[in-house]
């Protein structure tokens, strides 16, 4: 069993939607938590980053972390074209810079 | 945000060549950085751990005399992929860790290499 599970899609949705992605993990110590989104070819860009449980918003963002579930999620509201993209979950142990541990990514496909 | 450059972006070269990966954190000084590899469809498997001014730390299965890692300042570390061949062809991404506070790391843009 991998630590940190990710459904890896692909998630198709038509513009608009909201979109749900989530990640599940095993270890319980970890205290942070990163979702990056990746284009092709590129490298993982940082969206959201929380520590410990709770929600945090940025924009169309929700990033929200039960810790005595071991489950995230990252919401995308009014989702466009330009969200397609894969996104990571990751997580560390005691400092958010330190070694992340990555799902597998989730691939999301927004179609106008 | 903080920006991570990474050259070249894309690379080929003939199999038994020697490449070398350049990895600048621009607007910050990152004592860490992080090397990693992706296969198409694959999530990032972390390959080393640089530390500015000491030996990189490995993870398991990864050759250190393949992949060379320097990391002689605080805003620059080099993977040198050392007599490359077919087989090492794949996408190698870096990150970097603000010396500063406790901030999530922030990656390069990565490189492609094809080794023919």
């Amino acid at each position: 069993q991998k630590e940190v599970e990710q459904d890896p899609g692909p998630l198709s949705v038509p513009e608009g939607a909201i979109v749900s992605l989530n990640c599940t993990y095993s270890n319980s110590a970890f205290q942070y938590f990163m979702w990056y989104r990746q284009y092709s070819r590129k490298g993982p860009e940082l969206l959201m980053y929380t520590y410990s449980s709770g929600n945090k918003e940025d924009g169309r963002f929700t990033a929200q972390v039960d810790k005595s579930s071991k489950y995230i999620s990252l919401f995308i509201r009014d989702s466009q074209p330009s969200d397609s993209a894969t996104y990571l979950c990751a997580m560390s142990l005691y400092n958010a810079g330190n070694m992340l541990t990555f799902g597998g990514g989730t691939r999301l496909m927004v179609k106008p | 945000g903080a920006v991570v450059s990474q050259h070249p972006s894309w690379v080929i070269c003939k199999s038994g060549t020697s490449v070398k990966i350049e990895c600048r954190s621009l607007d910050f000084q990152a004592t860490t950085m992080f090397w990693y590899r992706q296969f198409p469809k694959q999530s990032l498997m972390l390959m080393a751990t640089s530390n500015e001014g000491s030996k990189a730390t490995y993870e398991q299965g990864v050759e250190k005399d393949k992949f060379l890692i320097n990391h002689a300042s605080l805003t620059l570390s080099t993977l040198t992929v050392t007599s490359a061949h077919p087989e090492d062809s794949s996408f190698y991404i870096c990150s970097a860790r603000d010396v500063t506070g406790d901030q999530p790391q922030h990656f390069g843009d990565g490189t492609r290499l094809s080794i023919l």
